[in-house]
């Protein structure tokens, strides 16, 4: 069965990074595509970022190059790193993963792991 | 691309039949999909592409659609059912999401 956990802090300071991991269990992180989403609370659904164990990465432009994700295969790990925070990117934040099939929709995802910005 | 969902919000009753549309701004083929979303929880996904049901996904529930709109049915709701739906487009990046579609109990 596969599941993932997001993990990292419940509160940022404004202009701080935010930086979250996602632990996969039960599939190998080198055999798909993983992404992150986030839900500002009582809002719809944002993409974030993209991954692929080779690297290969690509970002939500509306976040203004303000997004690193990056894969740890040694540890069955990703991660997000989101730079200069504000009170808008208080939200709930997924990782998931791509399905295998087609052009990847999301099939399974995290529990989610609330972050706010405040000082 | 931008996706529009209608209706935002619902109310109907158990057993009618439910139907919430998503329109894109620009043609997408059959690259949709669908996710189902219950408070607290993270989305599951439930068609994909637009018109094929996953796995252990309740026939109730179908697709259909290519282009630029596309159409999610219940066909007849059930106690569960009452949740928050969201289309998805695959056809490029940034993937974008409708602003969802809120089913409530009647």
């Amino acid at each position: 069965q596969v599941q993932l956990q997001e993990s990292g802090p419940g509160v940022v300071k404004p202009s701080e990074t935010l930086s979250l991991t996602c632990s996969v269990s039960g599939a190998s992180i080198s055999s798909y595509f993983w992404s992150w989403v986030r839900q500002p609370p009582g809002k719809g659904l944002e993409w974030i970022g993209y991954i692929y164990h080779t690297g290969i990465t690509d970002s939500n432009p509306s976040l203004n190059s303000r997004v690193t994700v990056l894969v740890d295969t040694s540890k069955n790990q990703f991660s997000l790193r989101l730079n200069s925070v504000t009170a808008a990117d208080t939200a709930i934040y997924y990782c998931a993963r791509h399905r295998a099939e087609g052009r990847g929709a999301f099939d399974i995802w995290g529990r989610g792991t609330m972050v706010a910005v405040s000082s | 691309i931008q996706l529009t969902q209608s209706p935002s919000s619902l109310s109907a009753s158990v057993g009618d039949r439910v139907t919430i549309t998503c329109r894109a701004s620009q043609d997408i083929n059959s690259y949709l999909a669908w996710y189902q979303q219950t408070p607290g929880k993270a989305p599951k996904l439930l068609i994909y592409p637009a018109s094929t049901s996953l796995s252990g996904v309740p026939s109730r529930f179908s697709g259909s659609g290519s282009g630029t709109d596309f159409t999610l049915t219940i066909s007849s709701l059930q106690p569960e059912d009452f949740a928050t739906y969201y289309c998805q487009q695959l056809s490029s990046y940034p993937r974008t999401f409708g602003q969802g579609t809120k089913v409530e109990i009647k």
